[in-house]
């Protein structure tokens, strides 16, 4: 089974950009989608976006588009979710996870969460 | 108008069954889109709970239990998330997601109290 190992918590500056890594351990994205969702203190769910690593095809979450920009190394089984001109109200656990190739199915367990805080 | 409306709050006694809604906005179709459930219980990641289409169009995540359920309620233009036999291990925020013009969309959540 496939885990998902992300990068480790992050303090930011209002202003500047963070970026969260996503990897495949134990097998490979195959033919996967990875999406990503956040959720800020308290808060409820929010999907940020997703990437498909075979076909390099990404959606956005509206909100969110033209601040974030996720990636995928299909070589090294590994996703990324860049987020530029960070504000408080990005404070957030961002969580990956893998979805099938229809992107109907989603796959647990989901990656551990990171933790990204933006203050000044 | 949120895409989607969720109660905030249910609750429901042991072995009681629980029935959650969400509920489309105006002008979006219940029978058009295919509802995912998630739950997450406190201190936990989210989990993937099932899928919920049509009766030919469904698929329940790996190890939920068969007590979990969904449908739709065309009347109301909600999705349901159905869950019978309730144990106290069912305490959790559930969320209902849809996928609208080429984006996930989350609901609010409802956290369930199981007393």
């Amino acid at each position: 089974q496939v885990q998902l190992v992300q990068s480790g918590a992050e303090v930011e500056k209002p202003g500047s950009s963070v970026k969260v890594s996503c990897k495949a351990s134990g097998g490979t994205f195959s033919k996967d989608i990875i999406s990503w969702v956040r959720q800020a203190p308290g808060q409820g769910l929010e999907w940020v976006g997703r990437v498909i690593p075979y076909t390099s095809r990404i959606n956005y979450a509206q909100t969110l588009q033209g601040r974030v920009t996720i990636t995928a190394d299909i070589s090294t089984n590994t996703a990324y979710m860049e987020l530029n001109n960070l504000r408080s109200e990005d404070t957030a656990i961002y969580y990956c996870v893998l979805n099938d190739a229809s992107g109907w199915v989603w796959f647990d367990p989901w990656g551990q969460g990171t933790q990204v805080t933006v203050s000044s | 108008q949120p895409v989607l409306t969720q109660p905030a709050s249910l609750s429901a006694s042991p072995g009681a069954s629980a029935r959650f809604t969400c509920t489309l906005r105006s002008g979006i179709s219940v029978g058009t889109y295919k509802i995912l459930w998630f739950q997450q219980k406190p201190g936990s990641l989210p989990r993937y709970l099932l899928r919920f289409g049509s009766d030919s169009d469904k698929h329940q995540g790996s190890g939920v239990p068969s007590r979990f359920s969904g449908s739709k309620d065309a009347s109301t233009n909600a999705g349901l998330l159905l869950i019978s036999g309730l144990q106290s291990e069912d305490e959790a925020d559930y969320y209902c997601a849809i996928w609208y013009s080429a984006t996930w969309v989350f609901g609010g959540g409802t956290r369930l109290t199981v007393l």
